[in-house]
């Protein structure tokens, strides 16, 4: 079946660090890819997404490509800050038919430091 | 902006007793979703409705049901509630029928539930 694999965490980082949380996946077709930010105290909110392999979604500085031939969509940015501090959903969505339900990985914790 | 709204927030619940989780949605999407956030394991997804009328099983099911009368409720039903279903519990909807925005899902703000 379908699956997510995220790095696990919690990742810790300074201020204006750079970040990459690592994701793969295993699935059969073309799946679209996204990532999932959720704040404390709140639910998920989509961050970015990319549909067909080597496309870039990007948002709020960061970035992700979808990355066929390793299976994967890592997520990326140049410099955090303190207002990142979330936890960090990689999903997919099997392409075609009826089927619209989500696949997640078990989420990345990160925290900024000032 | 009311979006997806959830009530409870937060329940402690005797086990045994039944509880019912309530999820609206003002955005006239037709997919619905209730998934269950726990420590270590994520998202996993309860039970899902592609549109009104309809539901469908996903990945952890047993002890909950729901019910699709509507475009904009999609209750969970815990019949008798048990310790392991202490959880934060998600609704989520999309408009998967709109093109290139299937998979883009809003969620709740969460109910959390202890069973005791």
């Amino acid at each position: 079946g379908d699956s997510v694999t995220q790095m696990e965490g919690p990742v810790t980082l300074s201020e204006e660090a750079f970040l990459t949380i690592n994701c793969t996946y295993t699935a059969t077709g073309y799946p679209s890819l996204f990532w999932y930010v959720q704040y404390p105290g709140e639910g998920l909110q989509l961050l970015l997404k990319a549909t067909k392999a080597d496309d870039k979604g990007s948002n709020k500085g960061f970035e992700a490509t979808y990355r066929k031939e390793t299976t994967s969509f890592h997520l990326e940015k140049g410099s955090v800050q303190v207002s990142d501090s979330a936890v960090y959903f990689c999903a997919l969505r099997r392409s075609g038919g009826s089927n619209y339900k989500l696949t997640f990985g078990k989420g990345t914790l990160l925290t900024v430091n000032p | 902006i009311a979006g997806i709204t959830q009530a409870p927030t937060s329940q402690i619940l005797a086990a045994g007793r039944r509880m019912t989780l309530r999820c609206t949605q003002d955005m006239r999407h037709n997919a619905m979703y209730w998934y269950r956030q726990d420590l270590g394991l994520g998202l996993r997804l309860i039970h899902y409705s592609n549109t009104a009328g309809t539901t469908g099983k996903g990945e952890v099911p047993d002890g909950y049901s729901v019910s699709r009368a509507n475009t904009d409720d999609f209750p969970l039903t815990l019949a008798s509630a048990v310790p392991s279903q202490t959880s934060v519990y998600f609704c989520a909807s999309s408009d998967s029928k709109a093109s290139g925005r299937a998979g883009e899902l809003f969620f709740g703000e969460g109910s959390r539930l202890t069973v005791l």
